[in-house]
Order: structure tokens, then sequence, then C-alpha cells
């Protein structure tokens, strides 16, 4: 158990809609990260927020948002789904501070089919 | 982007051979790192390496920084099953906003 708790597991949902997962980071963690993992194309980092604050960006699509509450979980919307989105949605925490070491704590994954 | 071509993609040993899988890129990295990643779960950190030629060992598992700083390789010896998994090797570049780059996985089965 990393510490990192995501929900849902799992989640079937039409093109078209929204959806949010969340996530809780490991006690004292200020840094969450969240990962897209799908078949073709691995783990690709989406965005990072350090103590409430968006931190960096990566290859996120315009269709999906996140944020970091004052409580420190995290939440990334998904909207207007397509096919393709549908993957494996990792959130990880980061003890670390706001420079990445690149130690991280993944949670289980949230797994996103589209319909 | 910065690319980590990872191999081989997937490997079938016996159980108690030994096993190496490596990652090269065009790109230097300050760090790497090797994940693995068990069906249905996360991936969990196994070794960091900071220092280029760093050769550092966790139980049976050993892996290098490579002297280029492009290149990485994990060791595993007398594999047992629970070494079943996906193996990601991830480089950290330098900067202020630096994030994980990740390998596309070495799958390996382990046979009883």
């Amino acid at each position: 158990d990393s510490g990192v708790t995501q929900t849902p597991k799992h989640l079937i949902t039409a093109t078209g809609q929204r959806v949010t997962l969340r996530c809780s980071p490991r006690s004292g963690d200020l840094s969450v990260y969240w990962y897209q993992q799908s078949l073709d194309q691995g783990l690709q980092f989406l965005i990072q927020y350090y103590n409430g604050e968006e931190r960096a960006k990566g290859n996120i699509l315009e269709r999906f948002s996140a944020q970091q509450f004052p409580d420190l979980h995290s939440e990334l919307n998904l909207s207007s789904l397509e096919l393709g989105d549908s993957a494996l949605y990792f959130c990880a925490s980061s003890q670390s501070g706001r420079i990445n070491t690149g130690e991280l704590f993944f949670g289980e994954g949230s797994r996103l089919t589209v319909l | 982007g910065q690319q980590l071509n990872q191999s081989p993609q997937s490997m079938f040993i016996q159980e108690g051979e030994d096993v190496s899988m490596n990652c090269t890129s065009s790109s230097i990295f300050n760090t790497w790192l090797w994940y693995k990643q068990d069906p249905g779960e996360g991936p969990v950190l196994l070794i960091a390496l900071y220092k280029a030629g760093e050769l550092t060992s966790n139980g049976r598992l050993t892996a290098q920084f490579g002297i280029t700083r492009k290149d990485s390789f994990l060791n595993i010896s007398a594999s047992i099953p629970s070494d079943v998994g996906i193996y990601f090797c991830a480089g950290l570049s330098s900067g202020s906003a630096r994030q994980l780059t990740f390998g596309s996985g070495t799958q390996l089965t382990v046979l009883p």
C-alpha cells in the first residue's frame, strides 16, 4: 500500500460525458502528479500540483483540467470524453519539495473506459 | 520531446535465471530510476540513481547509471515468481519544473 488513494477504481462512461477522478496523497506529501497510461503511449505525465498551485504541465489536453485543494487532495476532470481517452489514470505523490526528485508513490489507478 | 528506448519489450525466463534490461536515450538525464508495476497496481520505485557511473543494489536488483548519462541498466539475479511484472526505466532531466520521462516498459514473465 503506497498510501496514495484513488477513486473510483473503475469507471465506464459514454463519449461526450465528463468525469472526475479523485486522489488523496500520502500524509504529508505536498506534491501531486497525474499520469495517463494507455497501451500504446505508456506512462505520460499530465500535470503536477505543489501545495495547491500548478507546478508543471505535460501532455494534458485542453479538455482535461485538475486542481489541488487546501486539504491537498486533487481532482482530475476529464470532459467531452472520446474513445481514445480510455486509459488508466494514475495519481502519484512525493515527499520532495518543489523540486521533483523522481521518487514518486503511485496510487492503484482509476481505469476509465469510454464507450 | 525526450524519449527513452527500453529493451527488451518482453522477456520469458526460467525461475532462478538472471535478467538484464536497459534503457537508452538521446538526451542526458541527471537521475535515472527504475519502477516495477504489478498487474492492477501502480508503479513502485525500485532503485534511484543520482550520479553518472553509480552502481546501486537493492537486494537481488542492481542498477547502473551510465557514464554518458544517456543510459541505464537493471539486473535481477536469481529470479523468482514474484519478479513477474512490468519494469519501467525513467529519466529525470535538469530544470526547475523537470518531470519524469518513462520508458515503454519490459514485461517480465518468470516460468517455474
